[in-house]
Protein backbone atom coordinates (compact mmCIF):
# COMPACT_ATOMS: atom_id res chain seq x y z
CA UNK A 1 0.00 0.00 0.00
CA UNK A 2 1.19 3.51 -0.76
CA UNK A 3 1.80 5.90 2.07
CA UNK A 4 4.21 7.93 4.13
CA UNK A 5 6.42 6.38 6.77
CA UNK A 6 7.88 8.43 9.58
CA UNK A 7 10.42 7.09 12.02
CA UNK A 8 11.00 6.86 14.84
CA UNK A 9 7.59 7.22 16.47
CA UNK A 10 9.16 8.57 19.67
CA UNK A 11 12.50 10.34 19.96
CA UNK A 12 14.34 11.75 22.94
CA UNK A 13 16.95 14.45 22.54
CA UNK A 14 19.54 15.60 25.01
CA UNK A 15 20.47 19.24 25.31
CA UNK A 16 22.93 20.29 22.59
CA UNK A 17 22.29 17.23 20.45
CA UNK A 18 21.23 17.12 16.80
CA UNK A 19 18.61 14.54 15.85
CA UNK A 20 17.22 13.49 12.48
CA UNK A 21 13.63 12.51 11.77
CA UNK A 22 13.02 10.24 8.81
CA UNK A 23 10.21 10.63 6.26
CA UNK A 24 9.78 8.28 3.28
CA UNK A 25 6.87 8.15 0.80
CA UNK A 26 6.01 5.74 -2.01
CA UNK A 27 3.10 7.74 -3.43
CA UNK A 28 5.19 9.24 -6.22
CA UNK A 29 4.28 12.68 -4.88
CA UNK A 30 6.49 15.56 -5.93
CA UNK A 31 5.98 17.80 -2.92
CA UNK A 32 6.87 17.04 0.67
CA UNK A 33 6.43 19.07 3.85
CA UNK A 34 7.41 19.16 7.50
CA UNK A 35 5.04 20.57 10.10
CA UNK A 36 5.32 21.02 13.82
CA UNK A 37 2.27 20.71 16.05
CA UNK A 38 2.12 22.16 19.55
CA UNK A 39 -0.93 22.08 21.81
CA UNK A 40 -3.29 24.95 21.03
CA UNK A 41 -1.18 26.25 18.14
CA UNK A 42 -2.20 24.13 15.21
CA UNK A 43 0.23 23.01 12.51
CA UNK A 44 3.11 25.28 11.59
CA UNK A 45 5.20 24.82 8.44
CA UNK A 46 8.92 24.23 8.95
CA UNK A 47 10.21 23.40 5.45
CA UNK A 48 8.81 22.20 2.17
CA UNK A 49 10.17 20.82 -1.09
CA UNK A 50 8.43 20.66 -4.44
CA UNK A 51 11.20 18.97 -6.41
CA UNK A 52 14.36 17.00 -5.73
CA UNK A 53 17.37 19.04 -4.62
CA UNK A 54 15.23 22.08 -3.86
CA UNK A 55 13.50 23.15 -0.67
CA UNK A 56 12.05 26.31 0.86
CA UNK A 57 11.81 27.65 4.39
CA UNK A 58 8.43 27.74 6.01
CA UNK A 59 7.24 29.96 8.83
CA UNK A 60 9.43 28.47 11.58
CA UNK A 61 12.60 27.16 9.88
CA UNK A 62 15.12 28.46 12.43
CA UNK A 63 16.95 25.62 14.17
CA UNK A 64 15.95 23.04 11.54
CA UNK A 65 17.55 21.73 8.36
CA UNK A 66 16.38 19.41 5.58
CA UNK A 67 17.62 17.68 2.45
CA UNK A 68 15.84 16.27 -0.61
CA UNK A 69 18.30 14.05 -2.43
CA UNK A 70 15.63 11.56 -3.53
CA UNK A 71 12.01 12.08 -4.48
CA UNK A 72 10.92 9.55 -1.86
CA UNK A 73 12.83 10.95 1.11
CA UNK A 74 12.72 14.23 3.04
CA UNK A 75 14.57 13.96 6.37
CA UNK A 76 14.39 16.72 8.97
CA UNK A 77 17.29 17.52 11.32
CA UNK A 78 16.50 19.29 14.56
CA UNK A 79 19.68 21.08 15.50
CA UNK A 80 20.91 22.27 18.87
CA UNK A 81 19.97 25.80 17.76
CA UNK A 82 16.29 24.89 18.14
CA UNK A 83 15.70 25.90 21.74
CA UNK A 84 12.25 24.43 22.23
CA UNK A 85 12.07 21.30 20.07
CA UNK A 86 9.59 19.31 22.14
CA UNK A 87 6.61 18.82 19.80
CA UNK A 88 4.77 16.45 17.49
CA UNK A 89 6.40 16.49 14.03
CA UNK A 90 4.37 15.63 10.97
CA UNK A 91 5.62 14.92 7.48
CA UNK A 92 3.21 15.26 4.56
CA UNK A 93 3.23 14.92 0.81
CA UNK A 94 1.06 16.07 -2.07
CA UNK A 95 1.00 16.15 -5.83
CA UNK A 96 2.83 19.09 -7.35
CA UNK A 97 -0.25 21.14 -8.17
CA UNK A 98 -0.81 21.95 -4.52
CA UNK A 99 -4.04 23.79 -5.02
CA UNK A 100 -5.88 20.76 -6.29
CA UNK A 101 -4.96 18.14 -3.76
CA UNK A 102 -4.81 17.83 -0.03
CA UNK A 103 -1.98 16.36 1.97
CA UNK A 104 -1.30 12.81 2.97
CA UNK A 105 0.29 12.79 6.42
CA UNK A 106 2.68 10.34 8.00
CA UNK A 107 1.96 8.97 11.46
CA UNK A 108 4.22 11.53 13.14
CA UNK A 109 7.26 11.62 15.41
CA UNK A 110 6.93 12.82 18.98
CA UNK A 111 10.17 14.51 20.04
CA UNK A 112 10.96 15.18 23.68
CA UNK A 113 13.95 16.98 25.16
CA UNK A 114 15.37 15.23 28.21
CA UNK B 1 -4.79 38.33 12.36
CA UNK B 2 -4.43 34.59 11.92
CA UNK B 3 -4.79 33.16 8.44
CA UNK B 4 -7.34 30.59 9.55
CA UNK B 5 -9.50 30.76 12.66
CA UNK B 6 -11.60 28.10 14.30
CA UNK B 7 -13.53 27.95 17.53
CA UNK B 8 -11.39 25.65 19.66
CA UNK B 9 -14.41 24.26 21.48
CA UNK B 10 -14.86 21.85 23.03
CA UNK B 11 -18.07 21.14 21.18
CA UNK B 12 -20.31 18.45 22.64
CA UNK B 13 -23.29 16.94 20.84
CA UNK B 14 -25.47 13.91 21.66
CA UNK B 15 -25.24 10.83 19.50
CA UNK B 16 -27.42 11.14 16.41
CA UNK B 17 -27.37 14.95 16.39
CA UNK B 18 -25.83 17.27 13.80
CA UNK B 19 -22.41 18.71 14.66
CA UNK B 20 -21.55 22.03 13.04
CA UNK B 21 -17.94 23.17 12.79
CA UNK B 22 -16.95 26.57 11.46
CA UNK B 23 -13.82 28.15 10.04
CA UNK B 24 -13.00 31.64 8.76
CA UNK B 25 -10.00 32.68 6.69
CA UNK B 26 -8.32 35.97 5.89
CA UNK B 27 -6.94 35.62 2.33
CA UNK B 28 -9.65 36.34 -0.26
CA UNK B 29 -7.50 34.70 -2.93
CA UNK B 30 -7.78 31.27 -1.32
CA UNK B 31 -8.93 28.64 -3.78
CA UNK B 32 -8.94 25.30 -2.01
CA UNK B 33 -10.26 24.28 1.38
CA UNK B 34 -9.97 21.09 3.34
CA UNK B 35 -11.20 19.48 6.52
CA UNK B 36 -9.02 17.03 8.42
CA UNK B 37 -9.94 14.81 11.36
CA UNK B 38 -7.30 14.15 14.00
CA UNK B 39 -7.74 11.62 16.77
CA UNK B 40 -5.76 12.20 19.94
CA UNK B 41 -2.10 11.30 19.45
CA UNK B 42 -2.58 10.51 15.77
CA UNK B 43 -1.87 12.35 12.54
CA UNK B 44 -4.56 14.25 10.61
CA UNK B 45 -6.56 12.46 7.92
CA UNK B 46 -8.31 14.21 5.06
CA UNK B 47 -12.09 13.89 5.16
CA UNK B 48 -13.40 16.63 2.85
CA UNK B 49 -12.19 19.04 0.21
CA UNK B 50 -14.17 21.88 -1.38
CA UNK B 51 -13.25 24.39 -4.07
CA UNK B 52 -16.49 26.09 -5.16
CA UNK B 53 -19.15 28.06 -3.33
CA UNK B 54 -22.01 25.96 -2.05
CA UNK B 55 -22.34 22.56 -0.46
CA UNK B 56 -20.47 19.33 -1.05
CA UNK B 57 -21.79 16.13 0.49
CA UNK B 58 -19.95 12.89 1.19
CA UNK B 59 -21.87 10.39 3.27
CA UNK B 60 -22.64 11.93 6.66
CA UNK B 61 -20.32 14.88 5.99
CA UNK B 62 -21.25 18.13 4.24
CA UNK B 63 -18.75 20.90 3.58
CA UNK B 64 -20.07 24.39 2.92
CA UNK B 65 -18.08 27.23 1.35
CA UNK B 66 -18.95 30.91 1.15
CA UNK B 67 -16.07 32.84 -0.42
CA UNK B 68 -17.81 36.20 -0.16
CA UNK B 69 -18.07 35.82 3.61
CA UNK B 70 -14.76 33.94 3.83
CA UNK B 71 -16.00 31.01 5.79
CA UNK B 72 -16.09 27.29 5.37
CA UNK B 73 -18.03 24.88 7.56
CA UNK B 74 -18.38 21.17 8.13
CA UNK B 75 -21.63 19.48 9.11
CA UNK B 76 -21.63 15.97 10.51
CA UNK B 77 -25.06 14.35 10.44
CA UNK B 78 -26.09 11.46 12.68
CA UNK B 79 -23.00 12.03 14.84
CA UNK B 80 -21.39 8.91 16.27
CA UNK B 81 -19.05 8.49 19.25
CA UNK B 82 -16.35 7.53 16.73
CA UNK B 83 -16.59 11.08 15.34
CA UNK B 84 -15.09 12.39 18.60
CA UNK B 85 -11.86 14.02 17.48
CA UNK B 86 -10.28 17.37 16.67
CA UNK B 87 -11.26 18.79 13.28
CA UNK B 88 -8.73 20.96 11.46
CA UNK B 89 -9.63 23.44 8.75
CA UNK B 90 -6.94 24.04 6.10
CA UNK B 91 -6.90 26.80 3.50
CA UNK B 92 -4.58 27.26 0.53
CA UNK B 93 -4.16 30.86 -0.66
CA UNK B 94 -1.70 29.79 -3.33
CA UNK B 95 1.62 28.48 -2.13
CA UNK B 96 1.03 26.58 1.07
CA UNK B 97 -1.70 25.40 3.38
CA UNK B 98 -2.58 27.26 6.54
CA UNK B 99 -4.22 25.29 9.30
CA UNK B 100 -6.56 26.40 12.01
CA UNK B 101 -5.92 25.34 15.59
CA UNK B 102 -8.77 22.83 15.40
CA UNK B 103 -12.14 22.31 17.03
CA UNK B 104 -12.46 19.50 19.56
CA UNK B 105 -15.70 17.53 19.11
CA UNK B 106 -17.13 15.08 21.63
CA UNK B 107 -20.13 12.97 20.72
CA UNK B 108 -21.94 11.79 23.84
CA UNK B 109 -23.53 8.31 23.65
Amino acid sequence: DGGITQSPKYLFRKEGQNVTLSCEQNLNHDAMYWYRQDPGQGLRLIYYSQIVNDFQKGDIAEGYSVSREKKESFPLTVTSAQKNPTAFYLCASSRYRLGNYGYTFGSGTRLTVV
Amino acid sequence: QKEVEQNSGPLSVPEGAIASLNCTYSDRGSQSFFWYRQYSGKSPELIMSIYSNGDKEDGRFTAQLNKASQYVSLLIRDSQPSDSATYLCAVNPGNQFYFGTGTSLTVIP
